[in-house]
């Protein structure tokens, strides 16, 4: 099955300055990729997604890249912010199969520090 | 809010019992899904259902069972429980059965075995 690998678990930024979760994925025939904000306490939420047709997406201050050859997608925070503290996770999944699992990776906790 | 609601919101158990947690999706979604939420292990998927009917399995113990009844409310029953079910369980509804859209969490149950 599928295998989604996250770095790094923590991360520690000064506001304004940019950050970057990197997953790597097992299965070459996944072809879709969201990224979850957890808050504290609260539930994930979908922050962007990416499907295999395309290389990068953006949305305000977060984008996201894909490498299929690679089988490495990355999010990109730029400007952070204190409310950009969360934990993330990205995921994997293949749409086209049988198998309708959305795999998620271990999560990076994301810290700005004001 | 995400139109997900799950009961209870807590539940304090001891070892051996058995709990059953309730899901019920937005409306119009026909999928839900069930994930175990520990601190080391991120989001562990555990099952998937749509109109009624099992679509997927993840890393669900034999002693965990689930079901989606006809109004499409699931429900996750716990058994023989041990301390390391200890967890936050999330309840997610998506429109279809291919996770290539949103994944819409409820707030989660988390559930403390003592």
């Amino acid at each position: 099955g599928e295998n989604v690998e996250q770095h790094p678990s923590t991360l520690s930024v000064q506001e304004g300055d940019s950050a970057v979760i990197k997953c790597t994925y097992s299965d070459s025939a996944s072809n879709y990729f969201p990224w979850y904000k957890q808050e504290l306490g609260k539930r994930p939420q979908l922050i962007i997604d990416i499907r295999s047709n395309v290389g990068e997406k953006k949305d305000q201050r977060i984008a996201v890249t894909l490498n299929k050859t690679a089988k490495h997608f990355s999010l990109h925070i730029t400007e952070t912010q204190p409310e950009d503290s969360a934990v993330y996770f990205c995921a994997a999944m293949n749409s086209g199969g049988s198998n309708y699992k959305l795999t998620f990776g271990k999560g990076t906790l994301l810290t700005v520090n004001p | 809010d995400s139109g997900v609601t799950q009961t209870p919101k807590h539940l304090i158990t001891a070892t051996g019992q058995r709990v059953t947690l309730r899901c019920s999706p937005r409306s119009g979604d026909l999928s839900v899904y069930w994930y175990q939420q520990s601190l080391d292990q991120g989001l562990q998927f555990l099952i998937q259902y749509y109109n009624g009917e099992e679509r997927a399995k993840g890393n669900i113990l034999e002693r965990f069972s689930a079901q989606q009844f006809p109004d499409l409310h699931s429900e996750l029953n716990l058994s023989s429980l041990e301390l390391g079910d200890s967890a936050l369980y999330f309840c997610a509804s998506s429109v279809g059965q291919r996770t290539t859209g949103e994944l819409f969490f409820g707030e989660g149950s988390r559930l403390t075995v003592l």
